[in-house]
């Protein structure tokens, strides 16, 4: 299958600080990424749709302006979370939509968040 | 809005046994998909199956099949002979498509005691 990466794999910042998650797609081009965010021992939960060359769609409850998305590129979604804070520690993971050979989606390994 | 309920929060069984992780889904669309994963605890989703609403053929896959029975909107997963290995927390999820967002479950612990 497709591989997805995400980096940095565990990242520890202190409150107030801005932390930047990568998504890539490496063998194919993705016009759509999603964020996700699981808290430990909780499910996934779909932060925001992220679209190639337009604004993310968030889902209710997600702060924009705190979590900010950008795909710039058909292979590259960001996630900054801004000014994070303890309660925004959490794994987050980025999926990536393949149309070929067929339509379907690519979880990253997930970004671990620690805030201090 | 679609949603997806599993209902057993942990289950622990000994090597061997077989065990059975039920889900059961809502949604109003006559076109949907249906998905389970695994995660082990190093935190990545492994992908174990997608299926089509139209297709309710039940599914082998070495220990693994699957029970898709629109009739009760479920979409059970079991494991025979389970192994040390297939401890892990497994999503049951739901897309409109089969690259559109997913909603997941809320996860089922598995735990296998050799």
């Amino acid at each position: 299958g497709a591989v997805v990466s995400q980096h940095p794999s565990r990242v520890i910042c202190k409150s107030g600080t801005s932390v930047k998650i990568e998504c890539r797609s490496l063998d194919f081009q993705a016009t759509t990424m999603f964020w996700y965010r699981q808290f430990p021992k909780q499910s996934l939960m779909l932060m925001a749709t992220s679209n190639e060359g337009s604004k993310a769609t968030y889902e209710q409850g997600v702060e924009k302006d705190k979590f900010l998305i950008n795909h710039a590129s058909l292979t590259l979604s960001t996630l900054t979370v801004t000014s994070a804070h303890p309660e925004d520690s959490s794994f987050y993971i980025c999926s990536a939509r393949a149309t070929l050979p067929r339509d379907e989606q690519f979880f990253g390994p997930g970004t671990r968040l620690t805030v201090l | 809005a679609q949603k997806v309920t599993q209902a057993q929060t942990e289950i622990s069984v000994v090597e061997k046994e077989d065990v059975t992780l039920d889900c059961v889904y809502e949604t109003r669309d006559t076109t949907y998909y249906l998905f389970w994963y695994k995660q082990p605890p190093s935190g990545e989703l492994v992908f174990l199956i997608r299926r089509n609403s139209f297709d309710e053929q039940n599914e082998i896959s070495g220990r693994y099949s699957w029970n898709f029975q629109k009739s009760t909107s479920s979409f059970n997963f079991t494991i025979t002979a389970s192994q040390v290995v297939d401890s892990a927390v497994y999503f049951c999820a739901h897309g409109y498509s089969s690259a559109s967002k997913i909603i997941f479950g809320s996860g089922t612990r598995l735990s296998i005691r050799p």
